[in-house]
């Protein structure tokens, strides 16, 4: 079982719609999670980070953490074309390691 | 302020051989983290030095190694080179934000594109 798991997509939403990403983590002992979105041959850039239950809002961004399901998501809204990336969710456990998902593709079709 | 910087960009080596790969983190980050993003794999937690220490490693073999300088800029090595060691190598650098308590946010470099033949 990996440490973090993500459903490779791809999804596509229109422009306009709210995209919906998920990811769930194995580790009960993960303390603090991250969204971070890279585009084609470029590296990661941090979105938002989130450590306690409940939704954490930035901008268009939302992310929503339940530990009891140990569960995360990220809820994008009004996604625009510059959105569609791929959207890595990281879990960070004792000893400060941080797993990392695959990645969910996003296309914002226009 | 500038970010976190890595070289080369682009590495081709040959099986068997060693590679050194740079990161320099951005100004006033202590930690240093070096992940492998090999295709289809997702990032892999390679190394974490802090403060010029080894302060944790991933599930990857003795022949990954790195350091941390006095001036936080960091080194990993790999030797003997394989096949699958063909991958971005990924840099990344944080300041611990007790405040935050300890989220330690990660900004990534740009990577180092690694082909081993």
């Amino acid at each position: 079982q990996k440490e973090v798991e993500q459903n490779s997509g791809p999804l596509s939403v229109p422009e306009g719609a709210i995209a919906s990403l998920n990811c769930t983590y194995s580790d009960r002992g993960s303390q603090s999670f991250f969204w971070y979105r890279q585009y084609s041959g470029k590296s990661p850039e941090l979105i938002m980070f989130i450590y306690s239950n409940g939704d954490k809002e930035d901008g268009r961004f939302t992310a929503q953490l339940n530990k009891a399901s140990q569960y995360v998501s990220l809820l994008i809204r009004d996604s625009q074309p510059s959105d569609s990336a791929t959207y890595l969710c990281a879990a960070r456990r004792g000893g400060n390691q941080f797993y990392f998902g695959t990645g969910t593709s996003l296309t914002v079709i226009p | 302020e500038a970010g976190v910087t890595q070289s080369p960009t682009h590495l081709i080596k040959t099986r068997g051989q060693q590679v050194t790969l740079r990161c320099s983190p951005i100004s006033g980050h202590t930690s240093v983290y070096w992940y492998q993003q090999a295709l289809g794999l997702g990032l892999q937690f390679l190394l974490w030095y802090d403060e010029g220490e080894e302060r944790n490693r991933g599930n990857f073999p003795p022949r990954f190694s790195g350091r941390q300088f006095p001036n936080y800029s960091s080194e990993l090595n790999v030797n003997a080179l394989e096949l699958e060691d063909s991958a971005l190598y990924l840099c990344a650098s944080s300041l611990r934000d007790i405040l935050l308590g300890g989220t330690d946010t990660q900004y990534f470099g740009p990577g180092t594109r690694l082909t081993v033949l």
